[in-house]
């Protein structure tokens, strides 16, 4: 089955400043990647996905970008906010099923301090 | 607003005592996943409906059901919880978890299960 690990396990920034967390899958079937943001209380939020006929996707201060060579994909939030503290997952699809199901990484804890 | 809603957000439960969670849905979304999720962890998947078939993971617990009476609800059973349970409980949904254009899921908020 598919393998997905993140890194790193915490990110600390200051406000305005890049965050960068990666990933990394082992089934080269895969091919859909979503990023959730989880926050206490709000269950998991989808901030932004990526299919794997793509290589990078960006929503205002948000991107992910797509290696499928490498099996590895990342998150970039540029001019991070307090309001990005979060614990954010990434996932990936497990290729040899037919419905979805999504292997998650063990999670980022991202502070961002004002 | 369209939304996957879970009931109650908080349970209390007593070991072996038979608990029930609850998710409904307004996206009309054919497929709806339960999710496990223990303190510092990632989402585990437990089992998922399409439409009425029932599809389990092959590692879930038999301790663990789950039923769809209609497109909108789910429910989870835990027929004797143990304190091993105690986690939060993600419900998610999606159109069509086989296609490439519809399988994004949209999570519920959770409900956290405490056994004691």
């Amino acid at each position: 089955g598919e393998n997905v690990e993140q890194h790193p396990s915490t990110l600390s920034v200051q406000e305005g400043d890049s965050a960068v967390i990666k990933c990394t899958y082992s089934d080269s079937a895969s091919n859909y990647f979503p990023w959730y943001k989880q926050e206490l209380g709000k269950g998991s939020q989808l901030i932004i996905d990526i299919r794997s006929n793509v290589g990078e996707k960006k929503d205002q201060r948000i991107a992910v970008t797509l290696n499928k060579t490498a099996k590895h994909f990342s998150l970039h939030i540029t001019e991070t906010q307090p309001e990005d503290s979060a614990v954010y997952f990434c996932a990936a699809t497990d290729g040899g099923t037919s419905y979805g199901k999504l292997t998650f990484g063990q999670g980022t804890i991202l502070t961002v301090h004002p | 607003d369209a939304m996957v809603i879970q009931n109650p957000r908080y349970q209390v439960t007593q070991f072996g005592k038979p608990v029930t969670l609850s998710c409904s849905q307004t996206l009309n979304h054919n497929v709806m996943y339960w999710y496990q999720q223990k303190s510092s962890q990632a989402p585990k998947l437990l089992f998922h409906y399409y439409d009425k078939d029932f599809n389990n993971e092959a590692d879930t617990p038999d301790n663990f059901q789950s039923r769809r009476p209609n497109t909108s609800f789910c429910f989870l059973d835990i027929r004797s919880p143990g304190l091993g349970d105690a986690a939060m409980y993600l419900c998610a949904t999606s159109r069509d978890g086989r296609s490439l254009l519809y399988n994004e899921q949209f999570f519920g908020p959770g409900t956290r299960l405490t056994v004691l």
